[in-house]
C-alpha cells in the first residue's frame, strides 16, 4: 500500500507569491492534517479535514487555506509569501483521531 | 492553551549507553504518542499509550504515560547508531490537532 504522498518535495517561491501543496493520503484515510515544522522545532498544526469539512484551524494567519476533495486528497494554499513561511510542510492522514501517517513532506523555501 | 514541553532538548550518547527523554503536559491527556524523525525525514509514528500508568516496550525502547496522564517518558537502552534523529511526543488537543513538543535530538557517539 502507498503511503502518504505529497508534492512537489521541493519547492522554492519569491516573497508574495502564492503556493499551492499537494497530499493524497492513505487509502481508506479520511482524515488530512497540514503541519509546519520550522528547522530545529516539532510540527506546527496548520488545519485538519475530515470527510471534506475543516475541523481545525491553528494559529495562522487567513494567507494559509485548505481544502479536501471528494476523494480525500488535500490542497494547503499560502498567499503572501513570507521569508518566514520557508520550512517543511507535512500532511497527515489518520484514520480519525488515531496514529498520524505524515508524508516525506514539502521543503518551502522563499527568497 | 495545552503545550507540550520535552526535555532535554539535546542527548548526546555514547554507544551502548542508556537514556532517558521526558515529556511534560500543562494538561490532562486523553492519550500520547511518539514519533521519531531521522535527519532529513519526517515523522514517524512510534506509539501511542491511552492508560494512566501504561508502561510500553518496544525491543530498546521502554515508553511510560504517568499516573496523571500529564507526562511521558521514553527510555532507550543500550544506544546503538540507528538510534540518531529527533524523538517527539504528541497530544491531542480539541479532539482533532496534535500538540508536538519541541523533541529531543539524539546523537550517538561511536
Amino acid at each position: 500500500d502507498a503511503g502518504v504522498t505529497q508534492s512537489p518535495t521541493h519547492l522554492i517561491k519569491t516573497r508574495g507569491q502564492q503556493v499551492t501543496l499537494r497530499c493524497s493520503p492513505i487509502s481508506g484515510h479520511k482524515s488530512v492534517s497540514w503541519y509546519q515544522q520550522v528547522l530545529g522545532q516539532g510540527p506546527q498544526f496548520i488545519f485538519q479535514y475530515y470527510e471534506k469539512e475543516e475541523r481545525g484551524r491553528g494559529n495562522f494567519p487567513d494567507r494559509f487555506s485548505a481544502r479536501q476533495f471528494p476523494n480525500y486528497s488535500s490542497e494547503l494554499n499560502v498567499n503572501a509569501l513570507l521569508l518566514g513561511d520557508s520550512a517543511l510542510y507535512l500532511c497527515a492522514s489518520s484514520l480519525y483521531n488515531g496514529e498520524a501517517f505524515f508524508g516525506q513532506g514539502t521543503r518551502l523555501t522563499v527568497v | 492553551g495545552q503545550q507540550v514541553m520535552q526535555i532535554p532538548q539535546y542527548q548526546h550518547v555514547q554507544e551502548g549507553e542508556d537514556f532517558t527523554t521526558y515529556c511534560n503536559s500543562s494538561t490532562t491527556l486523553s492519550n500520547i504518542q511518539w514519533y521519531k524523525q531521522r535527519p532529513g525525514g519526517h515523522p514517524v509514528f512510534l506509539i501511542q499509550l491511552v492508560k494512566s500508568g501504561e508502561v510500553k516496550k518496544q525491543k530498546r525502547l521502554t515508553f511510560q504515560f504517568g499516573e496523571a496522564k500529564k507526562n511521558s517518558s521514553l527510555h532507550i537502552t543500550a544506544t546503538q547508531t540507528t538510534d540518531v534523529g529527533t524523538y517527539f511526543c504528541a497530544g491531542p488537543v480539541d479532539d482533532y490537532k496534535l500538540s508536538f513538543g519541541a523533541g529531543t535530538t539524539v546523537t550517538v557517539r561511536a
